[in-house]
């Protein structure tokens, strides 16, 4: 069956960087898109960015644009999400999430990570 | 930016059904997807392509799209139902994911 296995929770001191991990299993790790999406508490969905695995080709929400960075290891089947110069306010869980492609067009995400609790404070 | 806009909480009794809307600037020419969370859980995908049910999800949840509005309706609903649901486009122009604020459904 498909699962997406996120690293534990973080804390992190505002300024600093983290990286969070999301191992696939039940699946080719190639032939689908991962997303990282953020929830801080009692908020929605944000959306972060995507990265392709095949290629490692990525793109990212306007608002991380050099903040983000998304990376894969194909030997393991695992991406990584690492953002920098966290805030107190970027508290939240950061979830990864799994996406196909028809024609160019994003698809729905049709598995979810557990999350990962990232807590900035210092 | 593309905004998506749901009513921030509807409420229903038990049995009845519940209509979760989500508004967006020409929103029926795009495939929507609906999403539902319970408290301290990832999302489950309930609806994808403004219709369509993945497997294991009930027919209770169906969904419809046209003009500037989508709409998830949930029939008979159950207390198990009690969640947020949030719907969710990919915008082409900008080719960016975008999220509703999320509606928070409450059985009564």
């Amino acid at each position: 069956q498909v699962q997406l296995v996120q690293s534990g929770a973080e804390l992190r001191k505002p300024g600093a960087s983290v990286k969070v991990s999301c191992k696939a299993s039940g699946y080719t790790f190639t032939d689908y898109y991962i997303h990282w999406v953020r929830q801080a508490p009692g908020q929605g969905l944000e959306w972060m960015g995507w990265i392709n695995p095949k290629t490692g080709g990525t793109d990212y929400a306007q608002k991380f644009q050099g903040r983000v960075t998304m990376t894969r290891d194909t030997s393991i089947n695992t991406t990584y999400m690492d953002l920098g110069r966290l805030r107190s306010d970027e508290t939240a869980v950061y979830y990864c999430a799994r996406s196909g492609l028809r024609f160019g067009e994003l698809l729905q995400f049709d598995y979810w990570g557990h999350g990962t609790l990232v807590t900035v404070s210092s | 930016s593309y905004v998506l806009t749901q009513p921030p909480s509807v409420s229903v009794a038990p049995g009845k059904a519940a209509t979760i809307t989500c508004g967006g600037d020409n929103i029926g020419t795009q495939a929507v997807h609906w999403y539902q969370q319970k408290p301290g859980q990832a999302p489950v995908l309930v609806v994808y392509d403004d219709s369509d049910r993945p497997s294991g999800i009930p027919e209770r949840f169906s969904g419809s799209n046209s003009g500037t509005t989508a709409t998830l309706t949930i029939s008979r609903v159950e207390a198990g139902d009690e969640a947020d649901y949030y719907c969710q486009v990919w915008d082409e122009r900008s080719d960016q994911v975008v999220f509703g604020g999320g509606t928070e459904l409450t059985v009564l």
